[in-house]
């Protein structure tokens, strides 16, 4: 069955400087990969995905994330942090005939300091 | 309203007590899927629905029961709650994937928060 480990529990930046948060899964084959994003008392947002194709995919709100298949990573970034980017912050996967179904992280609480 | 919503949003019950979370959504998404948010475990899967009257167990299914008798609508049933079972609960749909991918974006309902005294 496939995994997801995201290392960093919590995280503080910045405002205006980069961001960087990690996501190693664990799938023998090529996975499905989505990061989301959940504000304080909401639902999660989809930031960005990655199926197949160009490694490096962009999403909303300038995120972007990098998909490396010798590292078992995809990574989230950044390149300027904003206030309002404060929230937590899913990596999750999915496996071939997983019937939509997904693996999520345990997550990483951002924090953003003035 | 368009979209996904969850009701109650808020709910407290004692132990014991059957308590059902409702989600509704509008989109005719063929899947459904009901997580449980617990500080250090992220998001877990308890049940899912590929289709109206098709549901199948997730990673954490005990204690609940779930039901699809129209597309847009998938309740959860807790049959006799557990103060383990005190967490905030998330409803989601997604439609087929596109493209031939087996994989769509799911989107998220608001959330329930629940209390089991």
């Amino acid at each position: 069955a496939q995994s997801v480990t995201q290392p960093d529990i919590h995280i503080t930046v910045s405002e205006g400087a980069s961001l960087e948060l990690r996501c190693n899964y664990s799938y023998g084959a090529t996975p499905y990969l989505f990061w989301y994003v959940q504000s304080p008392g909401q639902g999660l947002q989809l930031l960005l995905k990655y199926f197949s194709g160009d490694t490096l995919v962009q999403g909303i709100k300038g995120f972007e994330a990098e998909f490396k298949r010798s590292q078992s990573s995809f990574n989230l970034r950044k390149p300027s942090v904003h206030w309002s980017d404060a929230a937590e912050y899913f990596c999750a996967v999915g496996a071939e005939g997983g019937g939509n179904k997904l693996t999520f992280g345990t997550g990483t609480q951002l924090k953003v300091e003035l | 309203d368009a979209g996904i919503t969850q009701s109650p949003r808020y709910k407290i019950t004692e132990t014991g007590r059957q308590v059902t979370l409702m989600c509704h959504q509008t989109w005719s998404h063929s899947y459904m899927f009901w997580y449980r948010q617990d500080l250090g475990h992220g998001l877990r899967l308890i049940y899912y629905s590929a289709a109206a009257d098709i549901t199948d167990k997730g990673e954490v299914p005990d204690g609940y029961v779930v039901s699809r008798s129209k597309t847009e609508n998938f309740p959860l049933t807790l049959e006799s709650a557990t103060r383990s079972q005190t967490s905030v609960y998330f409803c989601a749909s997604s439609d087929w994937g596109g493209g031939g991918a087996s994989y769509n974006e799911q989107f998220f309902g608001p959330g329930t928060r629940l209390t089991v005294l």
